[in-house]
């Protein structure tokens, strides 16, 4: 079965630090990544997908299929960046099932 | 911006007794599902629903658990005889296509079994 690991359960960094928050999956198809943020007192919301290879609120991430990963990345961390971040895969279609499986989540905290 | 709603927020019920958690998904929104948190652990899925029907569900989704779509806005899950490990937060989301579009989540209804 697919799996998505999040190895660090919080991660505390200085305002304008860089940030990386590591995702790991394990499935040895094409699946379709994830990033959904939870910021305080909000619901859960997607903030960026591999496919869309896209830059939001500062953020990147790139598949490697090499390693397995989908780390999230910003260069400049910020306070507003504070919150608990999901990394989440789905099979896609050559895996048949297009549910996304989370990992347990990294908090993120931006210290000013 | 449309936004799934859930209620109640807080749901606390005694050990045996059935719950039913309720969602209003977007409303042109086709794929509906949910998932649960339980404290300090990741989020799982349940149960995935579309056109009336069970698509996909998981291997906690056992013959305790049901889905419904009683009318045209509401997705119901009814939890039977609860357990205290039932404790956990519940997710409704919403999705137009299945096919990679994102998942639009509710706040969450945080059950408590005591």
């Amino acid at each position: 079965a697919q799996r998505v690991t999040q190895p660090e359960k919080l991660l505390s960094v200085f305002k304008g630090a860089p940030v990386e928050l590591k995702c790991n999956y394990s499935y040895s198809g094409s699946p379709e990544l994830f990033w959904y943020v939870q910021y305080s007192r909000q619901r859960l919301q997607l903030l960026l997908r591999h496919i869309s290879r896209e830059s939001i609120k500062g953020f990147t991430a790139d598949l490697n299929k090499g390693e397995t990963s989908f780390h999230l990345k910003k260069p400049f961390a910020q306070e507003e960046d504070s919150a608990m971040y999901y990394c989440a895969l789905t099979l896609g279609p050559s895996g048949g099932s297009y549910i996304p499986t989370f990992g347990r989540g990294t908090s993120l905290i931006v210290h000013p | 911006e449309p936004e799934v709603t859930q209620t109640p927020s807080h749901q606390v019920t005694q050990m045996g007794q059935e719950v039913i958690l309720r969602c209003v998904p977007i409303s042109n929104h086709l794929y509906f599902y949910w998932y649960r948190q339980i404290l300090g652990q990741k989020v799982e899925f349940l149960v995935s629903f579309y056109n009336n029907e069970i698509s996909e569900k998981s291997e906690i989704f056992d013959d305790q658990f049901s889905v419904e779509r009683p009318d045209g806005s509401n997705f119901t899950l009814k939890i039977r005889s609860t357990k205290l490990e039932d404790s956990a937060m519940y997710f409704c989301a919403s999705s137009e296509l299945i096919a990679g579009s994102p998942l639009h989540f509710g706040n969450g209804t945080r059950l408590t079994v005591t």
